[in-house]
């Protein structure tokens, strides 16, 4: 079974760019969550949907960031304009269920921004 | 919402030695705590979680103690190996949430 890919692992541009984040979840995982790791912080939340639906957007930062899953299968986050302090990495997990279940994260995005 | 504390930050450990890393949790209503390991350049990975209605849960060589009285859980690592060095993250999901809250994580290295 595939796991949790995110695209790109890496990505590097200047303030004012624009960058889109993508993940697939597992397949059959209706629970998608994109979190953020700013260097030496906590695994912070950013939203979750459950399909297409948000399901709980508290965490994001500011409406910089979009978050999209259309036709409820893999994500995009987009931010634009990108600023300094958006740098870090950007996790995505999916879960079967919402409550009660397994967490499983990608392997992130490392955003720099310069 | 919920507030999770993760001590220490670093953490050396000789092979062999135990490791113990420490988390507290403010809301009172959470009730799944589980803990994850992230080695260089790889995914967070679930290594063992626990429930508000157990008080310690082992699997081999790693367990989780909670204290719901106190609003604290631990992991401890025993016989600790070189493939144990990782930033371990402790976490905490609150009532029906699905989200969870994650502490600051602890960066262990295990010496030979």
């Amino acid at each position: 079974e595939a796991g949790v890919t995110q695209f790109p692992s890496h990505s590097v541009i200047e303030k004012g760019q624009t960058v889109t984040l993508r993940c697939d979840p597992i397949s059959g995982h209706d629970n998608l969550y994109w979190y953020r790791r700013v260097m030496g912080k906590e695994i912070k939340f950013l939203l979750h949907f459950v399909k297409e639906s948000k399901q709980d957007e508290s965490g994001m930062p500011n409406n910089r960031f979009l978050a999209e899953r259309t036709g409820g299968t893999y994500s995009t986050l987009k931010v634009q304009p990108a600023e300094l302090e958006d740098s870090g990495v950007y996790f995505c997990a999916s879960s079967k269920g919402a409550v009660d279940e397994k967490l499983f994260f990608g392997s992130g995005t490392q955003l720099s921004v310069l | 919402g919920e507030n999770v504390e993760q001590h220490p930050s670093t953490l050396s450990v000789q092979e062999g030695d135990s490791a113990v890393i420490k988390c507290t949790y403010s809301d009172s209503a959470s009730n799944y705590f589980p803990w994850y390991k992230q080695e260089l350049g790889k995914r967070p990975q679930l290594i063992i979680d626990i429930r508000s209605n157990v008080g310690e849960k082992k699997d081999q060589r790693i367990a989780v103690t909670l204290n719901k009285t106190a609003k604290h859980f631990s992991l401890h690592i025993t016989e600790t190996q070189p493939e144990d060095s990782a930033v371990y993250f402790c976490a905490a999901r609150t009532g029906t949430a699905s989200k969870l809250t994650f502490g600051t994580g602890t960066r262990l290295q295990v010496t030979l």
